[in-house]
């Protein structure tokens, strides 16, 4: 159990563009979903969180208007990253949760570079 | 601010040395976890604690939760060089799964063949 689907693995945009990040969970419905950012030889740091259907809780320092987090319904979230610039280029992981799932729900991250 | 800190930063140790990796927290926690990580790549998840004085082994790595449920060490026996990589401890902060997940700040471990 416990199968989390995360797209794309890497990708490069230019800079200015809109990047989706998607993440599903497969075979489990997700009311709740984390979403992190990891700096070159930093840890993982928690963005947002998001519960189906409302809107998402920032972390202090994390632009909502920059980082749209969807979660729709429970099987699927987005994060799409608005006009990125260089400085956005990390490695985004989710981890989708049901009220009875514990820490190893992660995807496997996208890495975004923004040239 | 980090509410999980990890000790040291950064180790780098002979193949067949011992090594402990500590994380700490100012709150009491409802779950440890810990994790190893290349940057760049998913993370592998090594154990999970959950009572207070928990101790699990597999293989040559052993990790130990104190009683109040605050303090957590990774200790590696024996290193070898395919255990280098990035060590993150996660906690949950509340009792189930919509309660805020962290990490602590990462220790990053190289072993010298």
């Amino acid at each position: 159990g416990a199968v989390v689907s995360q797209h794309p693995s890497w990708v490069i945009c230019k800079s200015g563009t809109s990047v989706k990040i998607e993440c599903r969970s497969l075979d489990f419905q997700a009311t709740t979903m984390f979403w992190y950012r990891q700096f070159p030889k930093q840890s993982l740091m928690l963005m947002a969180t998001s519960n189906e259907g409302s809107k998402a809780t920032y972390e202090q320092g994390v632009e909502k208007d920059k980082f749209l987090i969807n979660h729709a319904s429970l099987t699927l979230s987005t994060l799409t990253v608005t006009s990125a610039h260089p400085e956005d280029s990390s490695f985004y992981i989710c981890s989708p949760r049901d009220r009875s799932s514990y820490g190893y729900t992660f995807g496997s991250g996208t890495r975004l570079t923004v040239v | 601010s980090q509410e999980l800190e990890q000790s040291p930063q950064s180790l780098i140790v002979q193949e067949g040395k011992n090594l402990t990796i500590n994380c700490t927290s100012s709150k009491t926690l409802y779950g440890l976890y810990w994790y190893k990580q290349k940057y760049g790549e998913g993370l592998i998840f090594l154990m999970m604690l959950q009572k207070g004085g928990e101790e699990k082994s597999h293989e040559k790595i052993t990790a130990k939760l104190d009683e109040k449920k605050q303090q957590s060490s990774l200790h590696i026996t024996a290193s070898q060089p395919s255990h280098a990589g990035i060590y993150l401890c996660g906690a949950d902060l509340g009792p189930s799964g919509t309660y805020k997940y962290i990490f602590g700040t990462g220790t990053r471990l190289k072993v010298l063949a």
